[in-house]
This record gives structure tokens, sequence and C-alpha cells, in this order.
């Protein structure tokens, strides 16, 4: 089973900071990798997908990269709706399942 | 509008039966599979289940399987989870999300629904 761990668990940091979001793979995953976003009482919201595009509606500040076992969330300026728990997610062909990373919080510093 | 919207969540005791319900409006329901994800208070995502377009291939994480069955009604347009021998790790909020049509991303999620399982 293929393991996600993000790093760091939290990350304070102020409006228009950059934000630099890991999230590494126990073994390849090559670019299947998601990247979501969660704010307290909502569902997740998809923000990343196939490691590096963009899902409808989300803004050019997030962009995700890497391939492999080492990826990368970065919002190049946070905003103050962007303040949220964020998850990567990958998916295994054999068994056909999907994990989740630990998640990494963006606070308010 | 693509919409989920889930229901049926609740308190039950350990070892008891529930069956969740999320209905979808504003896609061709039939032409997606489907997800369930449950998120434990306090804690992050864990996937649970999912199932093809027409029903005929589910798969399961390994906590949950041969106590959960997943399900769908293409007609009615409606995702079933029915849990079985529920336990108090089984205590979560269940979404279910919609996978994409390539590599099976999930997008949109529904707001979820609350399981507690409790004496």
């Amino acid at each position: 089973e293929i393991v996600l761990t993000q790093s760091p668990a939290t990350l304070s940091l102020s409006p228009g900071e950059r934000a630099t979001l890991s999230c590494r793979a126990s073994q390849s995953v090559s670019s299947y990798l998601a990247w979501y976003q969660q704010k307290p009482g909502q569902a997740p919201r998809l923000l990343i997908y196939d490691a590096s595009n963009r899902a409808t509606g989300i803004p050019a500040r997030f962009s995700g990269s890497g391939s492999g076992t080492d990826f990368t969330l970065t919002i190049s300026s946070l905003e103050p709706e962007d303040f949220a728990v964020y998850y990567c997610q990958q998916r295994s062909n054999w068994p056909l399942t999907w994990t989740f990373g630990q998640g990494t919080k963006v606070e308010i510093k | 509008e693509v919409q989920l919207v889930e229901s049926g969540g609740g308190l039950v005791q350990p070892g008891g039966s529930l069956r969740l319900s999320c209905a979808a409006s504003g896609f061709t329901f039939s032409s997606y599979w489907m997800h369930w994800v449950r998120q434990a208070p306090g804690k992050g995502l864990v996937w649970v289940s999912r199932i093809n377009s027409d029903g005929s291939s589910t798969s399961y994480a390994d906590s949950v399987k041969g106590r959960f069955t997943i399900s769908r009604d293409n007609a009615k347009n409606t995702l079933y989870l029915q849990m079985n021998s529920l336990r108090a790790e089984d205590t979560a909020v269940y979404y279910c999300a919609r996978a994409t049509l390539r590599h099976n991303w999930f997008d949109p999620w529904g707001q979820g629904t609350l399981v507690t399982v409790s004496s």
C-alpha cells in the first residue's frame, strides 16, 4: 500500500505570503496525484489533478508540481480564503484504491 | 448545476446497520463512477468505496470490506452505502463524490452526512 506523507503538518503564514506544501509518496505514483482544499465545516474541493493541472474555476495562484514520489502544492500569494487544510491523494491501480495524505493546515500567522 | 446530497446518517448502536443515500442531479449519473469517503471528527480523509458507472464493479478499503456494500440505482440517480456490523471507529462524516472521467479524481463532493456509532 502506498503511503502519502504531507509536510509540514501546520504552516503559519500571513496573507500575501507564498505557501509551499509537500507530499511524498512511499513509492512512485507517476503523475497520479491530486490536491484538495477543505475549509472548516465544508466538503473538500478538488484543486489540482494529475499533479499539475488546475481544476475548473481554481485561481492561477494555485499550482502543483512534481512526479514520481515528490510533489508540491504552491500558493503564490495567500488570500484570506486560502487558509484551510490541504490534502494530497493518489490512486493505485492494483488493487484499485485511493489514499490521502494526513493533511497540511495553512493557518493565519 | 452538479449537486450531490447525502442523507441517512444518524446515531446507531455498535453492531447495528445504516444505509446512506446520495442523490445526484445536474449530470448524467449513469456515466460516472462514484465514491464514498469518510472523515472521523477532527481527522483526515479516508477513502471507503467506489462503484463503476453501471454498478458491475466495486472496491472497498480493507477497514470496511465485508461489512459495507456500495450500490447504485441509475434510474433514480442515487448512490447507496449499506453499512452493517458498525463499530465505534466507523463514526465519521460520510461524503459521496463523483469521479472525474479521466483518472478518477473526486469532483465534486456532497456536503456529507454524520454517522455516530455509540451505545
